[in-house]
């Protein structure tokens, strides 16, 4: 039974428009949430952490979490080529010790 | 200087080898993890340590074993390599002064075990 689930796409958006990244996970008491970039062939890029219900904006990103749902989201405003790259969501579990991650999704941004 | 350092970069070694894989910070942070990836299934954990002293087994430790040397040094050891160890594993640390819980990754190791 796999913690984090993601599409793994490919999601593809034209230039300037919103992508929307979605994720989802299984347990109800996680407490953390993060947002990576991974281009091909490269390590893991922090994009976003957020800890609690509501949004969160910084720059063209936002990440919007729902824990009721159980759901975490991430928003790509004006979407640019060089946003093109695989997502991976990430959850902390069991008190900060325990972080399990998505398989990511792969998003095209097409000029 | 890079924050996370591993080495080797790349490395191709026999079945029943033993590889010995590094990571190295400078971000004075306190747990460090090793993960490896796999096309399809994402990030799996190995083994983490939250300090010299505590290490903990992740969801696929088998066949791994790791050794904390200092605060800023963490090891992978594959006793006997075998081919579907053939990955790309990657060392990731959080914590430090005014700790958060966010993970930086090292640059990563890309492993063929042939």
């Amino acid at each position: 039974q796999k913690e984090v689930e993601q599409n793994s796409g490919p999601l593809s958006v034209p230039e300037g428009a919103i992508a929307s990244l979605n994720c989802t996970y299984s347990d109800r008491v996680s407490q953390s949430f993060f947002w990576y970039r991974q281009y091909s062939g490269k390590s893991p890029e922090l994009i976003m952490s957020i800890y609690s219900n509501g949004d969160k904006e910084d720059g063209r990103f936002t990440a919007q979490l729902n824990k009721a749902s159980q759901y975490v989201s991430l928003l790509i405003r004006d979407s640019q080529p060089s946003d093109s790259a695989t997502y991976l969501c990430a959850v902390g579990f069991d008190n900060f010790n325990k972080f399990y991650f998505g398989s990511g999704t792969k998003l095209n941004v097409k000029p | 200087d890079a924050d996370v350092t591993q080495t080797p970069r790349n490395r191709i070694t026999k079945t029943g080898k033993r590889i010995m894989l590094e990571c190295s910070q400078t971000k004075g942070h306190d747990r460090m993890y090793w993960y490896r990836q796999d096309p399809g299934l994402g990030l799996r954990l190995i083994y983490y340590s939250f300090d010299v002293k505590d290490i903990n087994k992740g969801e696929i430790s088998d066949g791994y074993s790791v050794s904390r040397q200092a605060q800023a040094k963490f090891s992978l050891s594959l006793e006997s390599a075998i081919p579907n160890q053939t990955a790309l594993y990657f060392c990731a640390t959080s914590g430090g002064t005014g700790a958060t819980y966010e993970q930086y990754f090292g640059p990563g190791t890309r492993l063929t075990v042939t």
